[in-house]
């Protein structure tokens, strides 16, 4: 059965500090890998989809890379507009559903 | 354009009643997905609907839960006789093909009392 394990589960940072998030990831076949951003209250907000080992997206602060085994989101300087819990999901082999991790959640103080 | 829209966005109810919350996808999108999240807990996958293929049911947690897609398009997710751990939020995705991006709705609230 795919799984998708996130650390940390919670991150504080501080305006500017850049850090990255991971997502530790088992499945057979990857056929996709997604980050989404939920803020408190709201259905999640799509960000990347990664495909294969070596593929990186980037989106002003945000780079999310992929291996094999995981993948990362790089938040570069990063500002208090960007709290929220962030969502890991994959999708493989024949499977028709998307399994999620159980999200990071960040917070940007000033 | 317009999003996914789900209602109602709040649900309360008394333990052994029946609700029903409904999901309208974004329009021409074939893929229609529910998924349940709960406290500290991750989605947990519920239903997938493709075109006019049969659904995939593996998600559903008992057979107090059904769903039901028609024309392709409006789904309406049932729970029978319902219970306290049915709490939850419930949230419904469309995507335009399998394996393209999921666009969820807001969610609707369920509280069970």
């Amino acid at each position: 059965e795919d799984q998708v394990t996130q650390s940390p589960e919670a991150l504080r940072l501080q305006e500017g500090e850049s850090s990255s998030l991971n997502c530790s990831y088992t499945v057979s076949g990857l056929r996709g890998l997604f980050w989404y951003r939920q803020d408190p209250g709201k259905g999640p907000e799509f960000l990347f989809t990664l495909y294969s080992a070596g593929e990186e997206k980037e989106k002003e602060r945000l780079k999310a890379t992929l291996t094999k085994k995981e993948s990362f989101l790089h938040i570069t300087a990063p500002k208090p507009e960007d709290s929220a819990t962030y969502l890991c999901a994959v999708t493989g082999g024949t499977a028709s559903k998307l399994t999620f991790g159980t999200g990071t959640r960040l917070q940007v103080t000033l | 354009g317009a999003g996914v829209s789900q209602s109602p966005s709040n649900k309360v109810t008394e333990k052994g009643k029946d609700v029903e919350l409904r999901c309208d996808p974004i329009s021409g999108h074939t893929a229609l997905y529910w998924y349940r999240q709960s406290l500290g807990q991750g989605l947990e996958f519920l239903i997938y609907f493709q075109g006019n293929s049969a659904p995939d049911k593996s998600g559903l947690p008992s057979d107090r839960f059904s769903a039901e897609r028609t024309g392709g398009s409006v789904s309406t997710l049932t729970i029978q006789r319902t219970q306290q751990e049915d709490s939850a939020v419930y949230l419904c995705a469309s995507s335009l093909v399998r394996d393209s991006p999921l666009h969820f709705g807001n969610g609707t609230r369920l509280t069970v009392t």
